[in-house]
């Protein structure tokens, strides 16, 4: 059973950075490609960001290019989302989920961390 | 970022079978593969549906979903009150590459 544990949310403030860490176990992490969602109280899904399988790959949503960096660490299968210049509008529940091909569903979701820029 | 259309809510009694469209575009929808997800009250999302019609093991075949041109829908018969949720439709948009847009949700509830 595939499991994925969001975790490194929290209160910051306007401008500030956070990273967040998806933690994977259940299935072979480094043949999946990792998606980041986000949801804003009482909204919503978003797409974020997407990495490919091996870090080659890797795309954004408009409201974050250029503020948010994914990547990936396949020996500690663990992804990463930096979050910097973060803005009141980036609060949110943050979700990350798999795919086995990258053009593909998302097949598992961690139950997600909640980031809030007050 | 235009995201495919979908009805804010629909319900149903249980036992009905209540129909939930998305409405996209030539370069999501209509160049894509759909995908559906149901979000129960405070939980995560969970795949509902993939490529267009496809449902993952676990999923009762209550759930259905179609695709035709830049449209979808998802239909669910002999609603149940569990079934009361959030519905999402999602495909990748080839107007810019590699982008996901989800659907603006259809809550579903059970009367």
């Amino acid at each position: 059973q595939a499991q994925l544990v969001e975790s490194g949310g929290g209160v910051v403030q306007p401008g500030k950075s956070l990273r967040l860490s998806c933690a994977g176990s259940g299935f072979l992490f480094r043949s999946y490609g990792i998606h980041w969602v986000r949801q804003a109280p009482g909204k919503g899904l978003e797409w974020v960001a997407v990495i490919s399988y091996d870090g080659t790959k890797e795309f954004y949503g408009d409201s974050v290019k250029g503020r948010f960096t994914v990547s990936r660490d396949n020996s500690n299968a663990t992804a990463y989302l930096q979050m910097n210049s973060l803005r009141h509008d980036d609060t949110a529940r943050y979700f990350c989920a798999n795919s086995d091909t990258f053009w593909g569903w998302m097949e598992s979701w961690g139950q997600g961390t909640l980031v809030t820029v007050s | 970022q235009s995201a495919p259309t979908q009805p804010p809510s629909v319900s149903g009694t249980p036992g009905q079978t209540v129909s939930i469209s998305c409405s996209g575009s030539n370069s999501d929808i209509g160049s894509n593969t759909v995908d559906w997800y149901q979000q129960l009250p405070g939980m995560a999302p969970r795949l509902l549906i993939y490529k267009n019609d496809q449902r993952p093991s676990g999923v009762p075949d209550r759930f259905s979903a179609s695709k035709s041109g830049t449209s979808a829908s998802l239909a669910v018969r002999g609603l149940q009150y569990e079934d009361e949720a959030d519905y999402y439709c999602a495909a990748w948009d080839d107007s810019l590459p590699g982008r996901v847009v989800f659907g603006g949700g259809t809550r579903v509830t059970v009367l």
